[in-house]
């Protein structure tokens, strides 16, 4: 199956500095990738919905300017999250979807990075 | 099993057991479900899924029941393993709206031999 990446996988950044996330559709071109956060032992919260070549629409109550998004290319996208405090701190995933699935809308996970905030 | 319509937040069984895991949906206007599996500290894994013009679909030690009706989702594992110990989530979307998927609330499967 199609093959999505994360990078890091995990990182430790101390409270008030920027730490930038990478989503990368290995073998695929995804038009849309989606961002989510998940606390511990809770479910998937989307955050955001990033299309190439646009800006990100995100969900109610997720801030824009804290979370920057950026889809430059079909098999990249960022998530920058700004000036982070311990709150911040949870397991980001994204998903992209295929292009050329056509109607069957599947999406793919990355394995997920676990941002932890000092 | 587990009743059916009854949405726990863990599960345990022994091995060779059958599990049901349920799962509640809330948008009537879905017509695409899936199930994945997460392990620890990984991202999702597709299981199965299920278009709304079926209401059961099969694969490999897995089966997929949905009832349009009370807007429920079942998972159900055949003969189960230690390393089908995981946590388990429905998520569902609009396929052709091509928006993202929503996930339901998770069941923490675990399995004893």
């Amino acid at each position: 199956g199609a093959v999505v990446s994360q990078h890091p996988s995990w990182v430790i950044c101390k409270s008030g500095t920027s730490v930038k996330i990478e989503c990368r559709s290995l073998d695929f071109q995804a038009t849309t990738m989606f961002w989510y956060r998940q606390f511990p032992k809770q479910s998937l919260m989307l955050m955001a919905t990033s299309n190439e070549g646009s800006k990100a629409t995100y969900e109610q109550g997720v801030e824009k300017d804290k979370f920057l998004i950026n889809h430059a290319s079909l098999t990249l996208s960022t998530l920058t999250v700004t000036s982070a405090h311990p709150e911040d701190s949870s397991f980001y995933i994204c998903s992209a979807r295929d292009l050329y699935m056509g109607g069957r809308n599947e999406q793919f996970f990355g394995p997920g990075t676990r941002l932890t905030v000092l | 099993g587990e009743s059916v319509g009854l949405h726990l937040p863990t599960l345990s069984v022994q091995e060779g057991d059958n599990s049901i895991i349920n799962c509640a949906y809330s948008n009537s206007a879905s017509d695409y479900f899936i199930w994945y599996k997460q392990e620890s500290g990984k991202g999702p894994q597709f299981i199965i899924d299920i278009r709304s013009n079926m209401d059961k679909r099969q694969g490999q030690r897995v089966t997929v029941l949905l009832n349009k009706t009370v807007k429920h989702l079942s998972l159900q594992i055949a003969a189960t393993q230690p390393g089908d110990s995981a946590v388990y989530f429905c998520a569902e979307n609009i396929r052709q709206a091509g928006t993202a998927l929503i996930f339901g609330k998770g069941t923490t499967l675990s399995v004893s031999s």
